[in-house]
């Protein structure tokens, strides 16, 4: 089955401790994101890559890090998260050609930091 | 940058009424991507469109790429309450790769 996975879905921690989040996909597709869903403020890009080792901030890059050593893992890695930076994240792969773009998501991790 | 406007922001409607939301962008784009996502999961893409004018139904729905290309409509026929949910608008424009997405309308379904 085509998919997107991410893990953990859940994950509650504390200030200033890194962590990171996986993210896998089996289609193939060469382009990923990472997107956080705040209320009234809608779904916004975080980090995106276009192949291996290609990577580019989106809109809110700020307390991220990213890396994609392989196209179907792209972690998202918190260095030293914030409360701010509690939210729900969406992983996704993108078919990007022969005239095809579908974006595809993952089933969001929901972080809060305390 | 690109915006999207979504409207209606909700909508309340009864079991067997047809629904009609849209998406109106302030520039062209050359896709327009449809949503549908159910609280705490991930969106799933329910219809993808390409062209000016294009029709396409996936089920009960059916969206179209508007002439102007500047907006996008989705249209649900006789609602269940799985409908429920907030439904995306999502576009591409430019030669940019860039996905800007709608607010979203939330869709309450009562039986």
């Amino acid at each position: 089955e085509a998919q997107v996975t991410q893990n953990p879905r859940y994950l509650i921690t504390v200030t200033g401790k890194k962590l990171t989040v996986t993210c896998s996909q089996n289609m193939n597709h060469e382009y990923m994101s990472w997107y956080r869903q705040d209320p009234g403020l809608g779904l916004r890009q975080i980090y995106y890559s276009m192949n291996v080792e290609v990577t580019d901030k989106g809109d809110v890059p700020e307390g991220y890090k990213v890396s994609r050593k392989e196209k179907r893992n792209f972690p998202l890695i918190l260095e030293s998260p914030s409360p701010n930076q509690t939210s729900l994240y969406f992983c996704a792969s993108r078919l990007f050609s022969g005239g095809l773009d579908e974006q595809y998501f993952g089933p969001g991790t929901r972080l809060t930091v305390t | 940058g690109q915006q999207l406007n979504q409207s209606p922001q909700s909508m309340f409607i009864q079991e067997g009424e047809d629904v009609s939301m849209n998406c109106t962008s302030s520039s062209i784009f050359n896709t327009w991507l449809w949503y549908k996502q159910d609280p705490g999961e991930g969106p799933v893409l329910l219809i993808a469109l390409y062209k000016a004018g294009e029709l396409t139904s996936n089920g009960r729905l059916t969206a179209q790429f508007g002439i102007t290309r500047k907006d996008s409509f989705l249209n649900i026929s006789a609602s269940i309450p799985s409908d429920v949910g907030i439904y995306f608008c999502a576009g591409r424009g430019g030669s940019n790769y860039k996905l800007t997405f709608g607010k979203g309308t939330l869709l309450t379904v009562n039986p």
